[in-house]
């Protein structure tokens, strides 16, 4: 089946500096790749996906890409604030409708 | 629009007792999926249910059971609880298999 690595696990930058979440999958027939932003005492939640015909995908400060060819795909976040500091799961769709997720990065903003 | 609504928040149970967990998907979402959240584990594919049918299961002993009704809410049962079932318990419902994901806040599931 499929195997969703991510990295890194924690992740500490200063207010307004980039944060970088990378991910990769183990199956080339995935074809979709969310990721969720997981705050405490609160389920996960959709912040941004791709397709497999998507190479990047952008939504104001965040922007996800994607290189199938490596199997693997970013989350990309500018201009950090602290409510940005949160849990953040990657994951990939394979077929049957199966999804895999990738084990958190737990990201610290610094004001 | 109302969200993924999961009942109860909190529960506490003693070893060997039983538990059912309720979640009520988005209102049109026919599929719903659950998950097993620990610390040390991440996020564990519990089953998936479409049109009241399993589609998918996860790799749970079979104490582990769920179904879904015919209005797409569903309820998950542990049997024969263990200190290990202790976890946050998280329902997802999806309206198409074309999209990802909304999750609801979870059950925490503490078992003494």
């Amino acid at each position: 089946g499929e195997n969703v690595e991510q990295h890194p696990s924690t992740l500490s930058v200063q207010e307004g500096d980039s944060a970088v979440i990378k991910c990769t999958y183990s199956d080339s027939a995935s074809n979709y790749f969310p990721w969720y932003k997981q705050e405490l005492g609160k389920g996960p939640q959709l912040i941004i996906d791709i397709r497999s015909n998507v190479g990047e995908k952008k939504d104001q400060r965040i922007a996800v890409t994607l290189n199938k060819t490596a199997k693997h795909f970013s989350l990309h976040i500018t201009e950090t604030q602290p409510e940005d500091s949160a849990v953040y799961f990657c994951a990939a769709k394979s077929n049957f409708n199966k999804f895999y997720f990738g084990s958190g990065t737990k990201l610290n903003v610094k004001p | 629009k109302a969200g993924v609504t999961q009942t109860p928040r909190y529960l506490i149970k003693t070893r060997g007792q039983q538990v059912t967990l309720s979640c009520s998907p988005i209102s049109g979402h026919r599929s719903v999926s659950w998950y097993q959240q620990t610390p040390g584990q991440g996020l564990q594919f519990l089953f998936e249910y479409f049109s009241e049918t399993q589609r998918n299961k996860g790799n749970f002993p079979g104490r582990f059971s769920g179904r879904q009704f015919s209005n797409s809410r569903s309820e998950m049962n542990v049997s024969t609880l263990e200190l290990g079932d202790s976890a946050l318990y998280l329902c997802a419902s999806s309206l198409t298999d074309f999209y990802g994901y909304t999750f609801g806040s979870g059950t925490r599931l503490t078992v003494v």
